[in-house]
């Protein structure tokens, strides 16, 4: 069990610009969920995925946002047309479904829109 | 919105139990109470979490209230590594996704 790695650690962009963070999930883990944290908040949901499915949206993920998961492996989040406002710490999590279900968290990606 | 309330702050001395009270009073029948910590600069770790009964593992013991509005969280002893924001969450029993509801946590400060 080598954990959920995330990559990069930080990203650092101009306003405009595209940026896209991925995530590697424990093996074995059926889903896959993304967060954001801003600062002095708790994480918030954006969305998450069983297998390759996207199953659940928050109204948080806007239309510049879209997230994949191809063949129910790792995962990307993209961000189009960064805004200063998306910056925040984007953290992926992972998890065996079933009841109790237990959320393994990465360490986050960091990012800072300039 | 979260569903649970929790102090802002709270210390405690180094060697001496942690006890992290939550208040869940409209939990339902069929949430989990949960509790992750998150240490400055990483993910949320996972604790511990119980429906009913009290739960005890390596790292800490839950109990939960008989009515089931109101939890405790104890780490038996407390060590400067174990500071961090602590997160009470109740999340539904279904096989439909686990989007737990973060609320502000309590920050637990351990001092020497």
């Amino acid at each position: 069990d080598t954990g959920v790695s995330q990559d990069p650690r930080h990203k650092i962009t101009k306003r405009g610009q595209n940026v896209t963070f991925r995530c590697d999930p424990i093996s074995e883990h059926n889903r896959l969920y993304w967060y954001r944290q801003t600062l002095g908040q708790g994480p918030e949901f954006l969305t998450y995925f069983q297998n390759e499915a996207q199953l659940e949206k928050s109204r948080l993920l806007s239309d510049r946002f879209s997230a994949e998961r191809p063949k129910g492996s790792f995962s990307t989040l993209e961000i189009q047309r960064t805004e200063q406002g998306d910056s925040a710490m984007y953290l992926c999590a992972s998890s065996v479904s079933g009841w109790g279900e237990k959320l393994f968290f990465g360490s986050g990606t960091q990012l800072s829109v300039l | 919105d979260a569903k649970t309330t929790q102090p802002t702050s709270m210390d405690c001395a180094e060697g001496r139990a942690a006890n992290l009270p939550c208040n869940h009073s409209t939990i339902s029948g069929n949430e989990y109470v949960y509790w992750y910590r998150q240490i400055h600069s990483q993910g949320p770790q996972y604790i511990i979490h119980g429906l009913k009964n009290n739960e005890t593992n390596e790292m800490a013991s839950l109990i939960i209230t008989e009515d089931r509005k109101s939890s405790t969280l104890i780490l038996p002893h407390a060590t400067l590594r174990d500071t961090a924001v602590y997160y009470c969450i109740v999340s539904g029993l279904n096989n439909a996704g686990n989007m737990l509801t973060f609320g502000g946590g309590t920050r637990l400060m351990v001092k020497p």
